[in-house]
């Protein structure tokens, strides 16, 4: 069955940089884009970006195009999203998701659990 | 930057029909989803491809899409239809960028 399982919740300091994986799992991971989406705690969701594990092409939403670095490691099927300089408005549950694409129509068909964030000194 | 309207909120008693709206420029050129999130779980999909119910989705939930309107029909609702619903499409005109609405709390009671 398919399966995107996160790694754990962070606490990060302002200023600081946080990595957050998804492993995928069920199926060919190089098949199907990659997208990240979060959540600041009681807001709605934000869509981030999105990386194809085949070719490593990305596309990120405007406002976290300088700061936010998505990759992939195609051994390991896992997929990886990098927020750097954090500031307290980061703290969010951040949530990966397999997608289909077809000419930049996505569908979310599966997500990974959630990874909370929270920056705090 | 492109954006998808939805209203905060939509209230309807058991077994009536709740409707919510999503409007955007770019939905005559590109599909709308939408996503049920319950409190404390992921999203999970209802609706793909406008108008699409993925398998395990109960039929008394339906997509179409208009010009720049798409909506999410939930026929008789039931009170564990209770969520946040949120659609989401691509801007047709700057590199595909996905973009969510801003959520709709559906509220059965």
């Amino acid at each position: 069955q398919v399966q995107l399982v996160q790694s754990g919740a962070e606490v990060k300091k302002p200023g600081a940089s946080v990595k957050v994986s998804c492993k995928a799992s069920g199926y060919t991971f190089t098949g199907y884009y990659v997208h990240w989406v979060r959540q600041a705690p009681g807001q709605g969701l934000e869509w981030m970006g999105w990386i194809n594990p085949n070719s490593g092409d990305t596309n990120y939403a405007q406002r976290f195009q300088e700061w936010v670095t998505l990759t992939r490691d195609t051994s390991i099927s896992t997929a990886y999203m990098e927020l750097s300089r954090l500031r307290s408005g980061d703290t969010a549950l951040y949530y990966c998701a397999r997608a289909p694409c077809v000419g930049g129509d996505c569908y979310f068909d599966y997500w990974g659990q959630g990874t909370l964030v929270t920056v705090s000194s | 930057s492109y954006e998808l309207t939805q209203p905060p909120s939509v209230s309807v008693s058991p077994g009536q029909t709740a409707r919510i709206t999503c409007s955007g420029e770019s939905l005559p050129k590109k599909y709308a989803y939408w996503y049920q999130q319950k409190s404390g779980q992921a999203p999970v999909p209802v609706i793909y491809e406008d108008s699409k119910r993925p398998s395990g989705i109960p039929e008394r939930f339906s997509g179409s899409s208009s010009g720049t309107l798409a909506t999410l029909t939930v026929s008789e609702a039931q009170v564990e239809d209770e969520a946040d619903y949120y659609c989401y499409s691509a801007d047709s005109s700057a590199h595909h960028r996905g973009v969510f609405g801003g959520g709709t709390k559906l509220t059965v009671l």
